[in-house]
């Protein structure tokens, strides 16, 4: 199984600072990763595919890198929306499996 | 628009079955794979199963193989998953969610769509 450690678990910022979000595979996924933001009391939402491409809707502050196994989700300049849950995930072989989290909070 | 909504969450005995149901509506539900996440109160959240369009091809998470099934019924854009022999540990929200891809691993996307959740609670 693929296992997929996210860091840090948590990070406390300010509205308008930079977000970096680490996610590091046990073994190569190439670009098969995906980004998810959650927030309290809903669904996942798909930000980011194929490791760097931005879903349908989703704003330009949002940006993913990386292949292989070590991926990054940098948020340019957050906004209060953005404080939430994000978590990686693999499909690059079974189990698809995702990331522990990382909580994103208001300092 | 796209919709997937979850239905058939309760509270049941350990040992005992649930079925959920998911119905889609706004796309060709016959076109996509479809999945079931899950997440336990408080924790991340977790791959449970998938579906091929055509329901030919299921795969399952270890921790429900031979517990629990997959299902669908394209005639009636509806998704199932039925839970067998149900343990503390399967209490969570249960999520159905789209795939865009035609084959599901390796696969470049994510899930684009996902529905509300149904919580499951197993306990006595």
């Amino acid at each position: 199984e693929i296992v997929l450690a996210q860091s840090p678990a948590t990070l406390s910022l300010s509205p308008g600072e930079r977000a970096t979000l680490s996610c590091r595979a046990s073994q190569s996924v190439g670009s098969y990763l995906a980004w998810y933001q959650q927030k309290p009391g809903q669904a996942p939402r798909l930000l980011i595919y194929d490791a760097s491409n931005r879903a349908t809707g989703i704003p330009a502050r949002f940006s993913g890198s990386g292949s292989g196994t070590d991926f990054t989700l940098t948020i340019s300049s957050l906004e209060p929306e953005d404080f939430a849950v994000y978590y990686c995930q693999q499909r690059s072989d079974w189990p698809l499996t995702f990331g522990q989290g990382t909580k994103v909070e208001i300092k | 628009q796209v919709q997937l909504v979850e239905s058939g969450g309760g509270v049941v005995q350990p040992g005992r079955s649930l079925r959920l149901s998911c119905a889609a509506s706004g796309f060709t539900f016959s076109s996509y794979a479809m999945h079931w996440v899950r997440q336990a109160p408080g924790k991340g959240l977790e791959w449970v199963t998938v579906i091929s369009y055509d329901g030919s091809n299921k795969y399952y998470a270890d921790s429900v193989k031979g517990r629990f099934t997959i299902s669908r019924d394209n005639s009636k854009n509806t998704l199932y998953l039925q839970m067998n022999s149900l343990r503390a540990e399967d209490t969570a929200v249960y999520y159905c969610a789209r795939d865009p891809n035609i084959v599901v691993v390796p696969a470049a996307s994510g899930y684009d769509y996902w529905g509300q959740g149904t919580l499951v609670t197993v306990s006595s």
